[in-house]
């Protein structure tokens, strides 16, 4: 089968560096997403990612390396509005979206 | 309207009515989905459509149906709503640059 996996819940300070990770299993690969979820709204996106690799964008990372079914969102500077959900999801072989539960990021001052 | 829009916000229904959830993009975008979000289980396809006049079971079908008559409109409808069925319903279309999926504010739904 099919899976994605991101820890449940993770806590970081006010201004540090926190990285979400997320292993995927998939039949196939065509990109990886990024989407951050605040409590009661919807997903919106944040990166995509298809070679290897770090993109950035702004105090946001995304990296890749397919060859281990691994990524990571590398956020900097943290600060009170990053406090939501962060949904990692993979493209498979026939570009159906696969999504991972989500890691809830909670920030403390 | 910009984006996706949806409705209604929330509804509360009986056990065994018929409900339909409104979607409308104004994107212009080809393909539309439905999903619906629990907690600690993520986002489940139920439906989706690749374009216009085709639609698409995902990975929770039963219980829904869709319908896709012109690009800007895919209601989904629970024919006699159930229990299991309360959860928050999130409609999407892709387009952009990767393809990337734009979701509508979501549809918060308790059956009774």
């Amino acid at each position: 089968g099919q899976n994605i996996d991101q820890p449940t819940e993770m806590t970081a300070t006010e201004g540090a560096i926190v990285q979400i990770n997320c292993t995927y299993q998939t039949s196939g690969f065509n990109g990886l997403f990024w989407y951050q979820q605040h409590a009661g709204e919807a997903p919106t996106f944040l990166s995509y990612n298809v070679l290897d690799g770090l993109e950035e964008k702004g105090r946001f990372s995304s990296f890749l390396s397919r060859s281990k079914g691994y990524s990571y969102l590398l956020l900097k500077e943290l600060q009170m509005k990053d406090s939501a959900s962060y949904l990692c999801a993979v493209f498979d072989s026939n570009y159906q979206l696969i999504w991972g539960a989500g890691t809830k990021l909670i920030i403390k001052p | 309207i910009a984006g996706i829009t949806q409705a209604p916000t929330s509804q509360i229904l009986a056990a065994g009515r018929r409900m339909t959830l409104r979607c409308t993009q104004d994107m212009r975008h080809n393909a539309m989905y439905w999903y619906r979000q629990d907690l600690g289980l993520g986002l489940r396809l139920i439906h989706y459509s690749n374009t216009a006049g085709t639609t698409g079971k995902g990975e929770v079908p039963d219980g829904y149906s869709v319908s896709r008559a012109n690009t800007d409109d895919f209601p989904l409808t629970l024919a006699s709503a159930v229990p299991s069925q309360t959860s928050v319903y999130f409609c999407a279309s892709s387009g952009g640059d990767y393809n990337e999926q734009f979701f509508g504010p979501g549809t918060r739904l308790t059956v009774l």
